[in-house]
């Protein structure tokens, strides 16, 4: 019965490498998120969308590289992973603007 | 320029003592405020909003617009209220949620 599932939930990889998250939301939002969360625990929108199209960009590298398939997908491909990129990324929806977010578990990325 | 803040990182406080975690923002227009909470390994949940003016687990938080603060505050803190806070913000129509840095709350016994 998960709302916001997101796999994997650990990812510990090399730079250089290109890798994906994928997250899925079963509650028939409307708009889905991607949130990275430093080392200092600051969490940062990345991008949303809204039934499938682009809504924010929020000045990320374009080595990032979200895909919406449908409305309850929103997959995270990082390309030519640099050490900053190590972080924990949120996926996140919501039904409509300015209404309650909901998260998935989030995803630790590792960087060497 | 749209912005949250939280000024403390680390609030310490003992069991039975009141605890307020401040926030303030900078929006130009009338945003959503809201309190979200990030306990030990689990993810980040609503705790409150301020359209709803409800108390969640003992907690308030009370929007002033004069102030430009969302401080959220409970009379007698828990251990199990240990946990991470964030406050953050929406303005309406934006898509767009504004997060604070956050402040980890510890209770200590």
């Amino acid at each position: 019965d998960t709302a916001v599932s997101q796999t994997p939930k650990y990812l510990v990889t090399q730079m250089g490498n290109d890798k994906s998250i994928k997250c899925e939301q079963n509650l028939g939002h409307d708009t889905m998120y991607w949130y990275k969360q430093d080392s200092k625990k600051f969490l940062k929108i990345m991008f949303s969308y809204n039934n499938k199209e682009l809504i924010i960009n929020e000045t990320v590298p374009n080595r990032f590289s979200p895909k919406s398939p449908d409305k309850a997908h929103l997959n995270l491909h990082i390309n030519s992973l640099e050490l900053g990129d190590s972080a924990v990324y949120f996926c996140a929806s919501s039904q409509v603007t300015s209404g309650e977010l909901f998260f998935g578990e989030g995803s630790r990325l590792t960087v060497l | 320029a749209q912005r949250v803040t939280q000024p403390e990182k680390l609030l310490s406080v003992f069991k039975g003592a009141p605890v307020e975690l401040k926030c303030n923002y900078s929006y130009s227009g009338s945003p959503e405020l809201f309190w979200y909470v990030q306990y030990s390994r689990q993810r980040l949940q609503l705790l409150l909003r301020h359209i709803s003016r409800e108390s969640i687990k003992g907690f308030t938080a009370d929007l002033n617009k004069g102030e430009t603060s969302f401080h959220l505050k409970k009379p007698f803190a828990q251990e199990e209220d240990s946990a991470m806070y964030y406050c953050a913000l929406s303005g309406p129509g934006t898509y767009k949620y504004i997060f604070g840095t956050g402040t980890r709350l510890k209770v200590l016994a």
